[in-house]
């Protein structure tokens, strides 16, 4: 149980043009779904937190209008890199947090991961 | 800020047992959790450890907690090459969703 799945796996584009992530939670309802930015052999950066149907709150110098965020579901999050460089060229990873049985604070669960790469 | 401190690297041979360290700075922390990640995969919850708990253990992992010292650790037993990842810890408090990551150990199990 508690499967997130993201697509594409990988992806390379060209510079100027825009990509979109999907993520999904397969098998349950996820309260909140995070985007998370991971820079070679670093930790997990925080990029912005969403809820269904409601706007992404974004973390401190994350800039919102080239990282879009939708959440068009209690199961699917979308992040679209617009506008891409070469300095966005990252290893993106989505979670998504379901309220533990019995307990007060959500587990997440993660994505594979996506790379993308701008040419 | 809070924060969350792991050594960079851990070396091992195959069949011995690892330790993994963690610090953290948050007094109000309730879940801490630890997670692998292999190359060019996502992260995969390992385990995690209420507050509220000394020890854990599930199968070859035992996760010790030190509230005092907040300093939390993850014992693999008989360490096997398909062990070698990277592991993250990772610590929330009540009420956020926020979780404060390590900046992982990298774990290198020897034949």
């Amino acid at each position: 149980g508690a499967v997130v799945s993201q697509h594409p796996s990988w992806v390379i584009c060209k510079s100027g043009t825009s990509v979109k992530i999907e993520c999904r939670s397969l098998d349950f309802q996820a309260t909140t779904m995070f985007w998370y930015r991971q820079f070679p052999k670093q930790s997990l950066m925080l990029m912005a937190t969403s809820n269904e149907g409601s706007k992404a709150t974004y973390e401190q110098g994350v800039e919102k209008d080239k990282f879009l965020i939708n959440h068009a579901s209690l199961t699917l999050s979308t992040l679209t890199v617009t506008s891409a460089h070469p300095e966005d060229s990252s290893f993106y990873i989505c979670s998504a947090s379901t309220l533990r049985a019995g307990g007060d604070t959500d587990t997440q669960y993660f994505g594979p991961g996506t790379r993308l790469t701008v040419l | 800020g809070e924060d969350v401190e792991q050594s960079l690297f851990l070396s091992v041979r195959e069949g011995d047992s690892s330790v993994i360290n963690c610090t953290y700075t948050d007094s109000s922390s309730t879940y801490l959790y630890w997670y692998k990640q292999e190359p060019g995969a996502g992260l995969q919850l390992l385990t995690y450890i209420f507050s509220n708990m000394d020890m854990k253990q599930d199968q070859r992992l035992t996760v010790l907690l030190n509230k005092k010292d907040k300093h939390l650790s993850l014992r693999i037993a008989d360490t096997q090459t398909g062990d070698s990842a990277i592991y993250f810890c990772a610590e929330t408090s009540s009420g956020t969703y926020k979780y404060i990551f390590g900046t992982g150990t990298r774990l290198k199990v020897l034949a």
